[in-house]
């Protein structure tokens, strides 16, 4: 069925260190995944997105591993900052919607 | 430029009353969708509009419906209201539609609580 998963629901991590939120996505024929930050009172916001043909993208501070073979999807923050605590979402398209999992807590220590 | 915009921002009704909820899309696009994300879950898809004609729907009883105008804004309508639709709705616009593979852009959502 539908169902994207997250490993950890919160992650806790000391301001500066890198973080990896990890994801489970369940359809194997997804071609496009993306991860969202979502703060308090606001939408999702866009972070970062990957097609299924690439292993590896990276952005300012953010890098998305895909791992096709075990179906799983990460995202690594360089140097974490207290801005980026909030939750995290992977997403899979499905043709023309967004599958979501369940997300992930951020919290940044100072 | 604005982004996408929803209204209202926090709503309050009854079990078995109607809702209407509305979105303005990022100028010049052209598709709109609409997600339901009840608290502590990710965001549910509900509805894909483009071009005025859905182009999906998801898993959502009929109470749900929504649609869209000329001006690519959008209505999302909730009737027959049970405590279970309170959630956030979301609104996400993007230039194309027909793909999620076409970036969708947020809005800030409304937040329906159902008493």
């Amino acid at each position: 069925g539908e169902s994207v998963g997250l490993h950890l629901p919160t992650l806790s991590v000391q301001e500066g260190d890198n973080s990896i939120i990890n994801c489970a996505y369940s359809n194997s024929a997804s071609d496009y995944f993306i991860w969202y930050k979502q703060e308090s009172g606001k939408g999702p916001q866009f972070i970062i997105d990957i097609r299924s043909n690439m292993d590896k993208r990276q952005g300012q501070r953010v890098t998305v591993l895909l791992n096709k073979t075990v179906k799983h999807l990460s995202l690594q923050i360089a140097a974490t900052q207290p801005g980026d605590s909030a939750v995290y979402f992977c997403a899979e398209s499905w043709g023309n919607k967004l599958v979501f999992g369940a997300g992930t807590i951020l919290r940044v220590k100072s | 430029d604005a982004g996408v915009t929803q209204s209202p921002t926090h709503l309050i009704k009854t079990r078995g009353q109607h809702v209407t909820l509305r979105c303005s899309p990022i100028s010049g696009h052209k598709s709109v969708s609409w997600y339901q994300q009840v608290l502590g879950q990710g965001p549910q898809f509900i509805f894909q509009y483009y071009e005025k004609e859905e182009r999906g729907r998801g898993n959502f009883p009929d109470r749900f419906s929504a649609r869209q105008f000329p001006n690519y804004s959008s209505e999302l309508n909730v009737n027959a209201l049970l405590l279970g639709d309170s959630a956030l709705y979301l609104c996400a616009s993007s230039l194309e539609g027909g793909r999620a593979i076409d970036e969708q852009f947020f809005g800030p959502g409304t937040r329906l609580t159902v008493l």
